[in-house]
């Protein structure tokens, strides 16, 4: 069955701190894609990156940045110099391959508090 | 671009009532999901339209909820009758096709059942 884990519900740093939020995910499937969403206090759930299971090169984007594991099923998502703004609720999702839906699934989320 | 567009925003109703929520999915989007979230918890597929047909509705309570997108554009989202652990915010997203793309929410409904 497939599952998404971020065992860190939640995370406190002080503006300019380096986070990392952990993402853990269990599939039977060989083909599937990792996401990562950011929702802020307004609600909406924003995209950040999309990975498939066959790229395991990392990817730096700005301040963040995101390490795939596969030998330990892990997608990481790092946030160097932490901001104010980075404050929101952050889900690590799954989706597989198999009947092609694109449908998500998400683990519970990790509230990050980014203190000035 | 417009992105998702959703309402009401909030409802507040009494539990064995009826709501509906309106989703309109940015132009062009062939698939459409509507999500479940409750309060700190990850988002919940309930039901995925590909144009006006359904892909998924596994995760549906069908004897309470039921979900149309007759034209294939917007879509509505009932509950009949509501009970209190429907309270959550209904999220719809929408992609340009069916398959791992990115998915473009919207604000929700966020809906209290007394």
């Amino acid at each position: 069955a497939q599952k998404v884990t971020q065992a860190q519900t939640e995370i406190s740093v002080v503006e300019k701190e380096d986070v990392t939020l952990d993402c853990v995910y269990e599939t039977r499937d060989t083909t599937y894609y990792l996401f990562w969403y950011k929702q802020p206090p307004s609600g909406e759930l924003v995209f950040l990156i999309r990975r498939n299971s066959f790229d395991e090169q990392n990817e730096i984007s700005g301040r963040y940045s995101w390490n795939f594991q596969k030998s330990t099923s892990s997608f990481n998502f790092t946030i160097t110099a932490s901001q104010v703004v980075d404050s929101a609720v952050y889900f690590c999702a799954l989706s597989e391959a198999v009947g092609n839906t694109g449908k998500l699934i998400f683990g519970q989320g990790t509230t990050l508090q980014v203190k000035p | 671009e417009a992105g998702v567009a959703q309402s009401p925003r909030y409802k507040i109703i009494e539990k064995r009532q009826s709501v509906a929520f309106w989703c309109n999915p940015i132009s062009g989007h062939a698939t459409l999901y509507w999500y479940q979230q409750i309060l700190g918890q990850g988002p919940k597929l309930l039901i995925q339209f590909q144009n006006n047909g359904v892909v998924d509705d596994s995760q549906l309570p069908k004897d309470r909820f039921s979900a149309e997108r007759l034209k294939g554009v917007d879509s509505t989202l009932k509950i009949q009758p509501a009970k209190l652990e429907d309270s959550a915010v209904y999220l719809c997203a929408s992609s340009l096709a069916r398959g791992p793309y990115e998915q473009y929410f919207g604000p929700g409904t966020r809906l209290t059942v007394t």
